[in-house]
């Protein structure tokens, strides 16, 4: 059980921003929202993690609801080596949980 | 640091037969675990360890064992192999596993193919 609920897949333009949504409505107070993305024949790598307040960091920007049931992974201007899979995960932790995450196109 | 080392890349293994998949990480961490990609699919949790000598299951751990003799190194052995087990195993490191403050840092893979 993932605990949460991301999009199959979404499509964007190069240079463009990309606002990958997540649910997790079951969320506990102490769980914190990772995001992890997966390149092609990589392992995933870590993105951005936060509890409450929105985080920024050099590879993207994470908006957190404030009632903490929602997530959006912001990527301010696509590239195609943005091209992946991306993994948002509720806790983190023990036993970290993936779920089959959104896959990113991104176009020319 | 070369961070979370694996090896081999590739392997390819006959029903029955052993391995083992090696997984090295040199950044201290206290945390390991396995997880298994099947083509298509997220990843799922095998085995994991908070520490040497500490060992628990994940999600899927039937077929595979583990073993945390030292800080560094987490292998993961195939006792019998089925085809069953063909997908891709990615290990992974975190400082802390008990801190969902501290990320995951994972290796390249081993794509293991069992006919």
């Amino acid at each position: 059980d993932a605990k949460t609920t991301q999009p199959n897949s979404m499509e964007s333009n190069e240079e463009e921003p990309v606002h990958l949504p997540c649910n997790h409505s079951t969320i506990s107070g102490t769980d914190y929202i990772h995001w992890y993305r997966q390149l092609p024949s990589q392992g995933p790598e870590y993105v951005i993690h936060g509890l409450t307040s929105n985080v920024n960091n050099r590879m993207a920007s994470l908006a957190i609801a404030e009632d903490r049931k929602s997530s959006t992974l912001i990527l301010h201007r696509a590239t195609l080596r943005d091209a992946a899979v991306y993994y948002c995960i509720r806790g983190g932790g023990f036993k970290t949980i993936f779920g089959a995450g959104t896959r990113l196109f991104v176009k020319a | 640091n070369a961070g979370v080392t694996q090896t081999p890349k590739f392997q390819v293994l006959k029903t029955g037969q052993s391995m083992t998949l090696q997984c090295a990480q040199d950044m201290n961490h206290e945390y390991m675990s396995w997880y298994r990609q099947d083509p298509g699919m997220g990843l799922r949790l095998i085995h994991y360890s908070v520490g040497a000598g500490i060992t628990d299951q994940g999600e899927v751990p039937n077929g595979y064992n583990v073993s945390r003799s030292t800080t560094e190194d987490f292998p993961l052995r195939l006792l019998s192999a089925a085809p069953s087990q063909t997908s891709v195993y990615f290990c992974a490191s975190s400082r802390t596993g008990d801190s969902p403050n501290s990320p995951l840092h994972f290796g390249n893979g081993t794509r293991l193919t069992v006919t």
